[in-house]
């Protein structure tokens, strides 16, 4: 079975400050782990996605991810918030040979200014 | 437009009523799904399909029908809508090859059922 889970339904940044959204994975085979982006009233827009190429895996709009096998976590990060960053972020994984994703619940990221 | 649609965006209807959400892409892309959003539980999976007039069911099929004659359409039907199916419906469509490849959705349908 697979499934993710993100830790924080609600996380607040002042803008310019660090962005960390946290994301920890359960999969018995390799994963495949993605970040998608929702704003406001809109459908969801990739950010990144890990496929085992590297570990490191960079996004659109400044955010970066990195794979831990050891601590099965896929966190988002980004140094430096902007205010256009505010909205609802999920991960998701799936596995080789699987049709559909499977989707944490969340976090949804707002920036004070 | 090219991409992917989904229509209505907005739709109330009533308790026992039957209820149809369009979608429509026009890459070709092989699979398409359909996904319920609720607020504490992300994104599941209603149904999907793998080509036309080849459907499954995902986490949480029941009380919905799907259908597809032609790739490029996957029409979603509540045949007796019920309060519990309140939400915000997307559908997305993927590429054949590749299970990693990113799906692409489209802007949803934000159902009321009374």
């Amino acid at each position: 079975a697979q499934s993710v889970t993100q830790l924080g339904s609600h996380v607040s940044v002042s803008e310019g400050a660090l962005v960390l959204l946290r994301c920890n994975y359960s999969s018995s085979v390799p994963p495949y782990l993605f970040w998608y982006v929702q704003y406001p009233n809109q459908g969801l827009q990739l950010l990144l996605k890990y496929t085992s190429a590297a570990t490191l895996v960079k996004g659109i709009n400044g955010f970066e991810a990195e794979f831990k096998k050891s601590e099965t976590s896929f966190h988002l990060t980004k140094p430096s918030a902007h205010m256009s960053d505010a909205a609802e972020y999920f991960c998701a994984v799936t596995r080789g040979g699987a049709n559909n994703l499977f989707f944490g619940t969340g976090t949804r990221l707002t920036v004070i200014p | 437009d090219a991409g992917i649609t989904q229509s209505p965006r907005y739709k109330i209807t009533e308790t026992g009523r039957q209820v149809t959400l369009m979608c429509h892409q026009t890459w070709s892309h092989s699979y398409m799904f359909w996904y319920r959003q609720d607020l504490g539980h992300g994104l599941r999976l209603i149904y999907y399909s793998a080509a036309a007039d080849i459907t499954d069911k995902g986490e949480v099929p029941d009380g919905y029908v799907v259908s597809r004659s032609k790739t490029e359409n996957f029409p979603l039907t509540l045949e007796s809508a019920t309060r519990s199916q309140t939400s915000v419906y997307f559908c997305a469509s993927r590429e054949l090859a590749g299970d990693y490849n990113e799906q692409f959705f489209g802007p949803g349908t934000r159902l009321t059922v009374l």
